[in-house]
């Protein structure tokens, strides 16, 4: 079946590290750009970050740049966030997605993982 | 504040037909494609519309999708109660290298 499946999330203080992770399955993961797009309680979608397929190119909106660093591991076929120096404004579902091959959508998207940042 | 704007909500009856609009800049929709997304209360987001007017397979093609310009919208014909959702439009970003979305429109089908 394919599916992404994301793990890792959790409560942590503000000023703390996580890392989230995005497990892959039923296609060839390192064909596909990945994406994590997260949603804040009550709130709309923000995209947050992209890699390529080979994890060469990665991209990340300026609330989260230097801050979180997206990754990948073609040989597990999963796909990493690492997020640090949380603030609460942070605090979201995260959802995985795949980036659809030669268009800028995504196609597939995980169940979320919720992060929550506070004291 | 969110780089694509969509309006906060529409409504429409059973059976009508509703649009939903997404503007946004000549750095964003104006130079790339346009997706649509659908999102249930308490669930992923799922692919609508790819490429400005393209259906997934899956999709019924009572959903459809036009771009104009920096604008593109989203048409819902024979409305169900089960369409009610929010939507949102997403596009690359070419100035800001990043992927944006819409603010999102929640559809009533009253």
């Amino acid at each position: 079946e394919v599916q992404l499946l994301e793990s890792g999330g959790g409560l942590v203080q503000p000023g703390g590290s996580l890392r989230l992770s995005c497990a892959a399955s039923g296609f060839t993961f390192s064909s596909y750009a990945m994406n994590w797009v997260r949603q804040a309680p009550g709130k709309g979608l923000e995209w947050v970050s992209g890699l390529s397929g080979s994890g060469s190119h990665t991209y990340y909106a300026d609330s989260v740049k230097g801050r979180f660093t997206i990754s990948r591991d073609n040989s597990k076929n999963t796909l990493y966030l690492q997020m640090s120096s949380l603030r609460g404004e942070d605090t979201a579902v995260y959802f995985c997605a795949r980036g659809a091959s030669g268009s800028s959508s995504l196609d597939l998207w995980g169940q979320g993982t919720l992060v929550t940042v506070s004291s | 504040q969110s780089v694509l704007t969509q309006p906060p909500s529409v409504s429409a009856a059973p059976g009508q037909k509703v649009t939903i609009s997404c503007s946004g800049s000549s750095s964003n929709i104006g130079n790339n494609y346009v997706s649509w997304y659908q999102q249930f209360p308490g669930t992923a987001p799922k692919l609508l519309i790819y490429d400005n007017n393209k259906r997934p397979s899956g999709i019924p093609d009572r959903f459809s999708g036009s771009k104009s310009g920096t604008s593109a919208t989203l048409g819902i014909t024979g409305l169900q109660t089960g369409d009610e959702a929010d939507y949102y439009c997403g596009t690359w970003d070419s100035s800001l290298s990043s992927g944006v979305f819409g603010g999102g429109t929640k559809l009533t089908v009253l």
